[in-house]
C-alpha cells in the first residue's frame, strides 16, 4: 500500500512570500488533516476533510492560509503572506474515517523555513 | 479543551535495558482513545501503541506496552530491550471518541546509548 505522499519535503522562502503544499493520501481514505508541527512542539491541527468538505478549521489561520481538497484526493495548502513564525514542518494524515484511530497515517511532513 | 502533558522533554536509555516515557491528559470525556507515536529524523508520525479508554487491559506491542491509569489520567510507554532503532522523538495522543481529531503532548527525545 503507498504511503501519504508530500511535496515539496523542503521549501525556503522569505517572509510575505506564498507557498503552497501537496498531499495525496493513501487511496480510499475519506479525511485528510493538515497539521502544523513547529520546532520543540507537537504537531498542531490546521483542518480536517471529510471527503472534500471541511469538518473542522478551528485552529486554521484563515486571513493567511487556506485549503481545498479536490474532488476528495489530493489537497493543497496555501500561505499567503508568509510570515516567520510559519516557519514549521507541515504534515499531513489520511485515514479510514471509520472511527477508533484505525488507518492512520502520516505523510513525511513539508519543512518549511521563512527568512 | 483536552490537554495531553510529556513532562520530559528527554531520556536517554542504555541499549537491551527498559526505559519508561511519561504521559499526563486531562478531559472530561469518558469516550477517547490514546496513541504513542515514533517521530525518526525523516519526520513520519508512526504509530507504536494505542489503548481504548474503555478497555482496562494495558495495551502491548512486542517489546513496547502502556500503564494505563484512567484515574489518573496517566498513560506512560514502557520500551523494553531498547534497540538502537527506537532513537526518535516520541509523541503522546489523544483522540475523542467522537472525532479523529488528535491532540499531541510536546515529546521526548529518546537516546539510545550503546
Amino acid at each position: 500500500e503507498a504511503g501519504v505522499a508530500q511535496s515539496p519535503r523542503y521549501k525556503i522562502i522569505e517572509k510575505r512570500q506564498s507557498v503552497a503544499f501537496w498531499c495525496n493520501p493513501i487511496s480510499g481514505h475519506a479525511t485528510l488533516y493538515w497539521y502544523q508541527q513547529i520546532l520543540g512542539q507537537g504537531p498542531k491541527l490546521l483542518i480536517q476533510f471529510q471527503n472534500n468538505g471541511v469538518v473542522d478549521d478551528s485552529q486554521l489561520p484563515k486571513d493567511r492560509f487556506s485549503a481545498e481538497r479536490l474532488k476528495g484526493v489530493d489537497s493543497t495548502l496555501k500561505i499567503q503572506p508568509a510570515k516567520l513564525e510559519d516557519s514549521a514542518v507541515y504534515l499531513c494524515a489520511s485515514s479510514l474515517g471509520l472511527g477508533r484511530g484505525y488507518g492512520y497515517t502520516f505523510g513525511s511532513g513539508t519543512r518549511l523555513t521563512v527568512v | 479543551a483536552q490537554t495531553v502533558t510529556q513532562s520530559q522533554p528527554e531520556m536517554s536509555v542504555q541499549e537491551a535495558e527498559t526505559v519508561t516515557l511519561s504521559c499526563t491528559y486531562d478531559t472530561s470525556e469518558s469516550d477517547y482513545y490514546l496513541f504513542w507515536y515514533k517521530q525518526p529524523p525523516s519526520r513520519q508520525m508512526i504509530l507504536v501503541i494505542r489503548q481504548e479508554a474503555y478497555k482496562q487491559q494495558n495495551a502491548t506491542e512486542n517489546r513496547f506496552s502502556v500503564n494505563f491509569q484512567k484515574a489518573a489520567k496517566s498513560f506512560s510507554l514502557k520500551i523494553s530491550d531498547s534497540q538502537l532503532g527506537d532513537a526518535a522523538m516520541y509523541f503522546c495522543a489523544y483522540r475523542s471518541g467522537g472525532n479523529e481529531k488528535l491532540t499531541f503532548g510536546t515529546g521526548t527525545r529518546l537516546t539510545i546509548i550503546p
